[in-house]
């Protein structure tokens, strides 16, 4: 079955520390993935997508994300994280066919201390 | 626009009660979709419609029922509410399948004693 693991459940850093949040997915197939972001009290935003091309996208608010095929990952990272980027961030996987088959991850809630 | 929103925000329901979870998207969007949002578990898929006129079962839909009132609205129905289904639900729209990127609405936060 297809599936979505987030490992790193609860990631606490303080301001400027470096941030890579793993995602690992298991599917055979071509895939899409999405890095999505929910702030405290909010609904649930786009961070990133990818869908082919560069392995390497950007995401809003200086997030990045990396896809190695090898190792079903799609981890994101950012150089150096705000207070304002507490929140919860969820990995997706949608096979290459049919969105309606999105999967997310568990979640990782990252809290910044200031 | 408003995108996609939500009715009602809160809701608390005895068990045995039955209720309707609404909403809408103003995107002019195909695909309607309802989650549910658990702690340790993600967003899990419900029902979605891919098209006005379509609804589809996903990972879980015990304890519901959908409508696809029109293409702006996708309403989700718990006939008899139980405590499991205490949860937050989500709506989430797409312009259609090939688009693959979802807007969500805001949730709605219900409770079941």
């Amino acid at each position: 079955a297809q599936s979505v693991s987030q490992h790193n459940h609860h990631v606490i850093l303080s301001e400027a520390a470096s941030l890579e949040l793993g995602c690992n997915y298991s599917y055979g197939g071509t895939v899409n993935l999405f890095w999505y972001v929910q702030y405290p009290g909010q609904h649930l935003q786009l961070l990133l997508k990818y869908f082919s091309g560069d392995p390497l996208v950007k995401g809003i608010k200086g997030f990045e994300a990396e896809f190695i095929k090898s190792k079903f990952s799609f981890n994101l990272r950012k150089p150096s994280v705000q207070w304002s980027d507490t929140a919860e961030y969820f990995c997706a996987v949608t096979p290459y066919s049919s969105a309606s088959k999105i999967i997310f991850g568990s979640g990782t809630r990252l809290s910044i201390r200031p | 626009n408003a995108g996609v929103t939500q009715t009602p925000k809160f809701q608390v329901l005895k068990t045995g009660q039955s209720m309707t979870l609404q909403c809408a998207q103003d995107m002019n969007h195909n695909s309607m979709y309802w989650y549910r949002q658990d702690p340790g578990m993600g967003l899990r898929l419900i029902y979605y419609s891919a098209s006005e006129g379509t609804t589809d079962k996903g990972e879980v839909p015990n304890g519901y029922n959908v409508s696809r009132l029109n293409k702006r609205e996708f309403s989700l129905r718990l006939e008899s509410a139980a405590p499991s289904q205490t949860s937050v639900y989500f709506c989430a729209s797409m312009l259609s399948e090939g688009s693959q990127e979802q807007y969500f609405g805001p949730g709605t936060r219900l409770t079941v004693l």
